[in-house]
């Protein structure tokens, strides 16, 4: 059974500070990462994707991937009241079409 | 601008109705999705397809069926309406992209109850 693991939260953060959150997978086949954000009452809108080790640094945010360890992170600097949601952390592997899913860290950052 | 598009944003039925649920996208997408998400469960894929009239079951597909008669379009279907079906359903697309990036995108979900 594929599983992709986070901390479900919620994770409570002061504004300006660095928010970290983190996703172990179980599977050595996958191949690429996705970082989703989820509003309450929307849907999932993908913030960052990653297929390499080490860091990938898009503004304020940083996914970083070893896959030796297993696991997948994802910083995000000078956090922002906005910056309130739930992250979804997604693994992909090619022997199917399938995104292997998280369930969701609740990410609170006070103002 | 990728768009994926679901019929309603809020669906009211009843026990035992026959529920249609509509998920168009307009950017050539091979790959399409169901998905149900309830609190504390995450998203739970129903049924996907990779292509017109090919579908998979995902991780659970009781009491859904799907159909894609045109590469755009996929639609899930309730035979039978039951309380525990009441939640939100999300439609996605994604490229078949062999080279790892399989980004999905998201509609607007339809939040359904089932009375």
């Amino acid at each position: 059974q594929k599983e992709v693991e986070q901390n479900s939260g919620p994770l409570s953060v002061p504004e300006g500070a660095i928010a970290s959150l983190n996703c172990t997978y179980s599977d050595r086949g996958s191949q690429s990462f996705f970082w989703y954000r989820q509003y309450s009452g929307k849907s999932p809108e993908l913030i960052m994707f990653i297929y390499s080790n080490g860091d990938k640094e898009d503004g304020r945010f940083t996914a970083q991937l070893n896959k030796a360890s297993q696991y997948v992170s994802l910083l995000i600097r000078d956090s922002q009241p906005s910056d309130s949601a739930t992250y979804l952390c997604a693994t992909y592997m090619d022997s199917n079409y399938q995104l292997i899913w998280g369930a969701g860290t609740k990410l609170i950052i006070k103002p | 601008d990728v768009k994926v598009t679901q019929s309603s944003r809020y669906l009211v039925k009843r026990t035992g109705e026959k529920v249609f649920l509509e998920c168009v996208q307009d950017m050539d997408h091979e790959n399409m999705f169901w998905y149900r998400q309830d609190p504390g469960l995450g998203l739970r894929l129903i049924y996907f397809s990779y292509d017109v009239k090919m579908k998979e079951k995902g991780d659970i597909p009781e009491g859904y069926s799907v159909s894609r008669e045109k590469k755009e379009r996929f639609s899930l279907i309730l035979e039978s309406a039951s309380t525990n079906q009441t939640s939100m359903y999300l439609c996605a697309s994604s490229l078949l992209d062999l080279a790892g990036s399989n980004e999905q995108f998201f509609g607007p979900g339809t939040r359904l109850t089932v009375l």
